[in-house]
């Protein structure tokens, strides 16, 4: 079956610009997160999501980041005013259930955000 | 804080057994050892988990040992496809907030040489 897809798979927009992410689940997963990575390092959390609510956001940097799953299937993660440290690998990932032992998180190939 | 530790890079002759070890020695018992690694320009992937017991699946088997404090991820047979970061992750059963927050180190690039 289909897994985890991510659009778009290169953004390159400029500094102050607003930008959109999208992530695409595997179909029935209810859980839904989101990852950063930069170059060099491993994939660090953002935010995640049960169902249509973020069940936990501590993860974003700063307000500058948003992120939406209003039918608890599709999410968004939105970047306003972007900077140039916000350039890195935008992961997404979803699990069959919640979080937690034996839910294994499977993860889309990432979408490389570049700020000029 | 860093709960696990790994070697930066590993080389592996195309295939013998690749072993990448872990240390986790402030590991406590609730605590899962988990492996995901990460093929260049693709995301993370899951290979295997494991509490106390030795495991083995169809991707490689992890042996954890006895006082918990280490693991060792064992591909054995390794082949060019294995090539990737290998990333040994330690996660609580706990139920709540930040258990399921997947905490990624550096990991160990794994290089299988033909």
């Amino acid at each position: 079956g289909a897994g985890v897809s991510q659009t778009p798979s290169n953004k390159v927009t400029e500094k102050g610009k607003y930008v959109e992410l999208r992530c695409d689940p595997i179909s029935g997963h209810t859980a839904l997160y989101w990852y950063r990575q930069s170059l060099g390092q491993g994939p660090e959390f953002l935010i995640y999501f049960q169902g249509t609510g973020a069940a936990d956001d501590s993860g974003l940097p700063n307000d500058r980041f948003f992120a939406v799953r209003p039918e608890g299937s599709v999410s968004t993660l939105k970047i306003q005013r972007t900077e140039r440290g916000d350039s890195a690998v935008y992961l997404c990932a979803s699990s069959l259930r919640g979080p937690g032992i034996g839910n294994e998180q499977f993860f889309g190939p990432g979408t490389r955000l570049t700020v000029l | 804080d860093a709960k696990t530790t790994q070697p930066p890079s590993m080389d592996c002759a195309e295939g013998r057994a690749a072993n990448l070890p872990c240390n986790h020695s402030t590991i406590s018992g609730n605590e899962y050892v988990y492996w995901y690694r990460q093929i260049h320009s693709q995301g993370p992937q899951y290979i295997i988990h494991g509490l106390k017991n030795n495991e083995t699946n169809e991707m490689a088997s992890l042996i954890i040992t006895e006082d918990r404090k280490s693991s060792t991820l064992i591909l054995p047979h390794a082949t060019l496809r294995d090539t990737a970061v290998y990333y040994c992750i330690v996660l609580s059963s706990y139920s709540g907030a930040g258990s399921y927050q997947l905490t990624f180190g550096k990991g160990t690039k794994l290089s299988v040489i033909p």
